[in-house]
């Protein structure tokens, strides 16, 4: 069945070093990505989205690049702040709409001072 | 932005009773989802809703469990009866057709 992982459950940096949180994948369906954060005490919000290979989306600093090939899509930023601590989930879907996401088990970043 | 409020944010409940969970979408959203989180594990998909009809569920969304939107009011999951591995948080969700999906902050379900 579909999945996605990813393998760190926690990662802390110190605020201005740069971060990257593995998520990879597996499908039969030509596949849409998202990034989702959640702040302590608040509701997932969507961070990242992608469906085009080999092309980087960008937001609020945060930036990611699906990879068909690799069946990866990462997220990165090149210097992280105290406010970027959270936790990050990578999900799947097979669909613009109709919502059907398979999540990754959540990296919690911790950036200290 | 746009808001998923989720009502309560705890519930204890005692094995055996019925619950109900609420969840006042988005206003203009038509597609609504469940999804259930166990502590220190992922979300998984319980369920979508669209047109007052459950379009998909997943082979979590158990016989005890039903959902549905009485007159455009709250967003419902009801699980009847509960059991002790129904503890867990559920997220509500909701969006418009290929739209952005806004989650709740979710409701933490203790039975005991």
């Amino acid at each position: 069945g579909d999945s996605v992982t990813q393998t760190e459950g926690l990662v802390t940096l110190t605020k201005g070093l740069p971060v990257m949180l593995n998520c990879t994948y597996q499908t039969t369906y030509s596949p849409f990505l998202f990034w989702y954060v959640q702040h302590l005490n608040e509701a997932p919000k969507l961070l990242l989205k992608s469906s085009t290979d080999n092309k980087r989306t960008e937001h609020q600093g945060f930036y990611a690049t699906l990879h068909k090939s690799s069946s990866s899509f990462h997220l990165q930023k090149s210097s992280v702040q105290l406010s970027d601590s959270a936790l990050y989930f990578c999900a799947l879907s097979d669909r613009t709409g109709n919502y059907k996401y398979v999540f990754g088990a959540g990296t919690r970043l911790k950036v200290i001072a | 932005g746009p808001k998923v409020l989720q009502i309560p944010s705890h519930q204890i409940i005692d094995m055996g009773q019925m619950v109900t969970l609420n969840c006042d979408p988005v206003s203009n959203h038509l597609y609504f989802y469940w999804y259930k989180q166990i502590l220190g594990q992922q979300m998984e998909f319980l369920v979508n809703f669209y047109n007052g009809k459950v379009m998909e569920k997943s082979k979590l969304f158990k016989d005890q469990f039903s959902v549905e939107r009485p007159d455009g009011s709250y967003f419902t999951l009801k699980i009847q009866p509960t059991a002790l591995e129904d503890s867990a948080v559920y997220f509500c969700a909701s969006s418009r057709q290929g739209g952005e999906v806004f989650f709740g902050k979710g409701t933490r379900l203790t039975v005991v």
